[in-house]
């Protein structure tokens, strides 16, 4: 079964320094991935996807991801955090032959941001 | 369209009383998801809907739950004899039908928060 893995439950980073999330996806073939924000008691916001295309993917607020296929890895970067990037953020991925496009979601990252 | 709507935002209810959770998906999506979030989680998949067919439960979706899309349009969500175990976030999301990967979108609503005292 698919699997998201999503190392360090909190980040902590200080306002204006390089942004840094990682996930790793257990998977033969490369699945559909996802990274989504949460704001608290809020839903999911899409940041950005990755469906095959290019493998640099940017996303909003600033923020991309690169799929590396030789590493499983989908880890997400912006090169400057703000005060209002913090929230939880998930990876999630989609089995691209799952007819049902279910989402399966690692546990989260909570990103702090220091003044 | 303000996108998807779930109602209530907030149930507390008693151990062993019936909840019925509402979304009101977007209007021209014909596919509705529910996922449950727990404290510290991501969220899992519990069904979803391709109009009003019910083509998929997870096997953490109990047989005291059950899902519904009346003409494919809103759904409930309901939970018989709440247990604690319950007390989570249950998110809807709604998406057209996706047949090219460029489609591939899911909107979430701002969830239900679900607490069993």
């Amino acid at each position: 079964a698919q699997s998201v893995t999503q190392l360090g439950s909190h980040v902590s980073v200080s306002e204006g320094a390089l942004v840094l999330l990682r996930c790793n996806y257990s998977s033969s073939v490369p699945p559909y991935l996802f990274w989504y924000v949460q704001y608290p008691n809020q839903g999911l916001q899409l940041l950005l996807k990755y469906t095959s295309a290019a493998t640099l993917v940017k996303g909003i607020n600033g923020f991309e991801a690169e799929f590396k296929k030789s590493e499983t890895s989908f880890h997400l970067t912006k090169p400057s955090a703000h005060m209002s990037d913090a929230a939880e953020y998930f990876c999630a991925v989609s089995p691209l032959m799952d007819s049902s496009y279910k989402l399966i979601f690692g546990s989260g990252t909570r990103l702090l941001v220091r003044p | 369209d303000t996108g998807v709507s779930q109602d209530p935002r907030h149930k507390i209810t008693k151990r062993g009383q019936n909840v019925t959770f509402r979304c009101d998906p977007i209007s021209e999506h014909n596919r509705l998801y529910w996922y449950r979030q727990t404290l510290g989680q991501g969220p899992e998949f519990l069904t979803y809907f391709q109009n009003e067919a019910q083509l998929e439960k997870s096997r953490l979706l109990s047989d005291r739950f059950s899902a519904e899309r009346p003409k494919g349009s809103f759904s409930t969500l309901e939970i018989q004899r709440t247990e604690q175990g319950d007390s989570a976030m249950y998110l809807c999301a709604s998406s057209p039908s996706m047949t090219v990967s460029e489609d591939y979108g899911y909107t979430f609503g701002s969830g239900t928060r679900l607490t069993v005292v």
